[in-house]
């Protein structure tokens, strides 16, 4: 079935760095979103974006279709980034899930 | 900020007994989903029911069943609650339409810890 690989599992940088996190799919995609998970476990929807490249802030996702990939960049992170981000893929009505991204943003 | 709420925020039970959490959504939307998120921080999707009606039903244990009212409440009834059910259980809608794909919109979260 379809299957979603993320990347890194995780991620430790210094404030102020930059993070790149991926996922890759192993066939057609519908649409991909991203999710920021807070350390409670209470999830915040990021991104819904199927194609092309998406800014919000210091968030910046983009999608290539015919890589089968999907990236998250996040610019000049700040300590309050930490927590895990999930990628997670439409598939027939459901949600295909990574298996997440544990960031540590240290001062 | 939330607009998918969920009760209780966490329930300690005991094996064997039955459970009921709740989920109302206030964005209109059409589509509901209850969600385990297991110890690995996966989500596994349990339920979706759109408009009332069940579209997708995942190899779930019987003892699991949704409750909808109406398409702006799904509640999650657990009877006989075993210790492997101990987990994080996640409501979430969409304005997701058939053949559509939208974002979902998330609750906070119920805790279960079944002794």
């Amino acid at each position: 079935g379809q299957q979603v690989q993320q990347s890194p599992a995780s991620l430790v940088l210094q404030e102020g760095e930059n993070a790149e996190l991926q996922c890759n799919f192993s066939t057609s995609l519908n649409s991909m979103q991203w999710f920021y998970q807070r350390p409670e476990g209470s999830l915040v929807s990021l991104f819904y974006n199927p194609s092309g490249t998406k800014q919000s802030g210091r968030l910046t996702s983009t999608t290539v279709i015919k890589e089968r990939r999907s990236s998250l960049h996040i610019s000049s992170s700040q300590i309050t980034d930490s927590g895990t981000y999930l990628c997670a893929m439409e598939d027939n009505y459901q949600l295909i899930w990574g298996s997440g991204t544990k960031l540590i943003i240290k001062p | 900020e939330t607009a998918v709420f969920q009760t209780p925020n966490y329930h300690v039970t005991q094996v064997g007994n039955e459970v009921s959490f709740n989920c109302k959504q206030t964005l209109g939307h059409d589509t509901m989903y209850w969600y385990k998120q297991d110890s690995k921080k996966l989500l596994k999707i349990m339920f979706s029911y759109n408009n009332k009606q069940l579209i997708v039903n995942e190899t779930v244990p019987r003892r699991f069943s949704p409750q909808s009212s109406d398409k702006a409440h799904l509640n999650l009834r657990i009877k006989s609650v075993e210790p492997e059910d101990s987990a994080v259980y996640l409501c979430a809608s969409s304005p997701w339409d058939w053949g559509g794909a939208d974002t979902q919109y998330f609750g906070p979260g119920t805790r279960l810890l079944v002794l």
